[in-house]
C-alpha cells in the first residue's frame, strides 16, 4: 500500500478536463512539496510537474498542478490520445526521511 | 540534460545479490544528487535511495538492512547492491538524478530501466 493515495483509474474523452488527486499526510504533502511523472507504456517515468505547479521546459501548458493542505492534484486540459499514460505523485516524507510515491493513476482517453 | 544507462546482470538467483551501475554522461557526478527506484511488473514506483557525490546517503526504511549505494566519482557512476533478493525484488530498476530548482527536489532524467527477475 501505496504512502501517498491516488485513483487507481482516471478516464476522458479528448478535448476533456480530467484531474487526478494525491491525498497524502502532514509529514510528506502537508510539508514538502509535490512533483508528478508521467509514465507513457513501456518506458521510464517523465517528469511532468515539479514543486508543486512548476513545469519543465517542453511540457505542454495543458498540464497544471496545485497543492492544498495534505493533498495535491495534477489537471490536464484539452485531452489528447497521447496523454494516455500511468500518472505518479511523488513527495518527500519528513517521518520516513525519503521518497513516497503514490500508487499511479492509469488514464484512459476515451 | 542527463543521460542515465543501467548496467547489470539480467537475472539474480534468490538469496544472492542484486548488482546495478547507472552511468552518467552529459554532466559531472559531482553536482548531484543520485537515486535508484524500481518498479515490480505492473506495479507502481517505490524509491530504493539516494546517494550525494560526497558519498552521503538515504535509504528506503523498508529495504535499509539489505542496500548499499555508492559513487565512484572518477568513472562518473554510482551503483546499487542489494543483498538476499527473493521474487519479490524482481523489478524494473531505474537510476535517476535529483535536481534542485526554485526551493524544490525532483528526480529529473531518468534511464530507460533494466529489467531484473530474480528466479532459480
Amino acid at each position: 500500500q501505496s504512502v501517498l493515495t491516488q485513483p487507481p483509474s482516471a478516464s476522458g474523452t479528448p478535448g476533456q478536463r480530467v484531474t487526478i488527486s494525491c491525498s497524502g499526510s502532514s509529514s510528506n504533502i502537508g510539508s514538502n512539496t509535490v512533483n508528478w511523472y508521467q509514465q507513457l507504456p513501456g518506458t521510464a517515468p517523465k517528469l511532468l510537474i515539479y514543486n508543486n505547479n512548476q513545469r519543465p521546459s517542453g511540457v505542454p501548458d495543458r498540464f497544471s498542478g496545485s497543492k492544498s493542505g495534505t493533498s495535491a492534484s495534477l489537471a490536464i486540459s484539452g485531452l489528447q490520445s497521447e496523454d494516455e499514460a500511468d500518472y505518479y505523485c511523488a513527495a518527500w516524507d519528513d517521518s520516513l526521511n525519503g521518497w513516497v510515491f503514490g500508487g499511479g493513476t492509469k488514464l484512459t482517453v476515451l | 540534460q542527463l543521460q542515465l544507462q543501467e548496467s547489470g546482470p539480467r537475472l539474480v538467483k534468490p538469496s544472492e545479490t542484486l548488482s546495478l551501475t547507472c552511468t552518467v554522461s552529459g554532466g559531472s557526478i559531482s553536482s548531484y544528487y543520485w537515486g535508484w527506484i524500481r518498479q515490480p511488473p505492473g506495479k507502481g514506483l517505490e524509491w530504493i535511495g539516494s546517494i550525494y557525490y560526497s558519498g552521503s546517503t538515504y535509504y528506503n526504511p523498508s529495504l535499509k538492512s539489505r542496500v548499499t549505494i555508492s559513487i565512484d566519482t572518477s568513472k562518473n557512476q554510482f551503483s546499487l547492491k542489494l543483498t538476499s533478493v527473493t521474487a519479490a525484488d524482481t523489478a524494473v530498476y531505474y537510476c535517476a538524478s535529483l535536481a534542485f530548482s526554485s526551493g524544490a527536489w525532483y528526480f529529473d532524467d531518468w534511464g530507460q530501466g533494466t529489467l531484473v527477475p530474480v528466479s532459480s
